[in-house]
């Protein structure tokens, strides 16, 4: 069985560009997971969907950030115009609903390094 | 809000040591407690968990007990493998209304030979 995959792994752009991320959930996972870890601190969620439904977005820093998930499948997170204080590791992970939500399954991550 | 606390790092121990690294939290209600590990270059797996006061988890030789008197998850290993260099996260599972599992900033373990 596939894991959580994340593209790119990694990314280095310039401050006013524009990246956009992917996350790959596990097939039938429903629960979908962006976070962030800055250098050093604490993961810090950023949303989550059920389905292609947002249901709580409430750690998006800022309207540069905006995250979907079309047809429930994968999801993009793409920031726009990014800022030097975006860099850091984005997480992805996912989980099925009811029994057995609590565990999540985690993508490797993408570096973003905004210079 | 829920949060979690955990000792800063690095922790470096020498192969066979014994490994405490320590948890603390602040929950409305009565979450589930995780361990996560992350290895090098991969993502954060499940390591352990428990699911209510006094229990214990376990898995690859590490345990952690949830004690609610002490709002405490503090991850123990009686002797240490290089192999078990990594960053390890507590973090809560939803409770109280908070539908999303909140993360500590990480403690990262470094094992020399």
């Amino acid at each position: 069985e596939a894991g959580v995959t994340q593209f790119p792994s990694h990314s280095v752009i310039e401050k006013g560009q524009t990246v956009t991320l992917r996350c790959d959930p596990i097939s039938g996972h429903d629960n979908l997971y962006w976070y962030r870890r800055v250098m050093g601190k604490e993961i810090k969620f950023l949303l989550h969907f059920v389905k292609e439904s947002k249901q709580d977005e409430s750690g998006m820093p800022n309207n540069r950030f905006l995250a979907e998930r079309t047809g429930g499948t994968y999801s993009t997170l793409k920031v726009q115009p990014a800022e030097l204080e975006d860099s850091g590791v984005y997480f992805c992970a996912s989980s099925p609903v009811g029994q057995g939500s609590e565990k999540l399954f985690f993508g490797s991550g993408t570096q973003l390094s905004v210079l | 809000g829920n949060s979690v606390t955990q000792m800063e790092g690095p922790v470096t121990l020498s192969e066979e040591a014994f490994l405490t690294i320590n948890c603390t939290y602040t929950a409305t209600g009565y979450p589930s407690l995780f361990w996560y590990v992350q290895y090098p270059g991969e993502g954060l797996q499940l390591l352990l968990k428990a699911t209510k006061a006094d229990d214990k988890g376990s898995n690859k030789g590490f345990e952690a007990t949830y004690r609610k008197e002490t709002t405490s998850f503090h991850l123990e290993k009686g002797s240490v493998q290089v192999s078990d260099s990594a960053v390890y996260f507590c973090a809560l599972g939803p409770s109280g209304g908070s539908y999303i599992p909140t993360f500590g900033r990480g403690t990262s373990l470094i094992v020399h030979p």
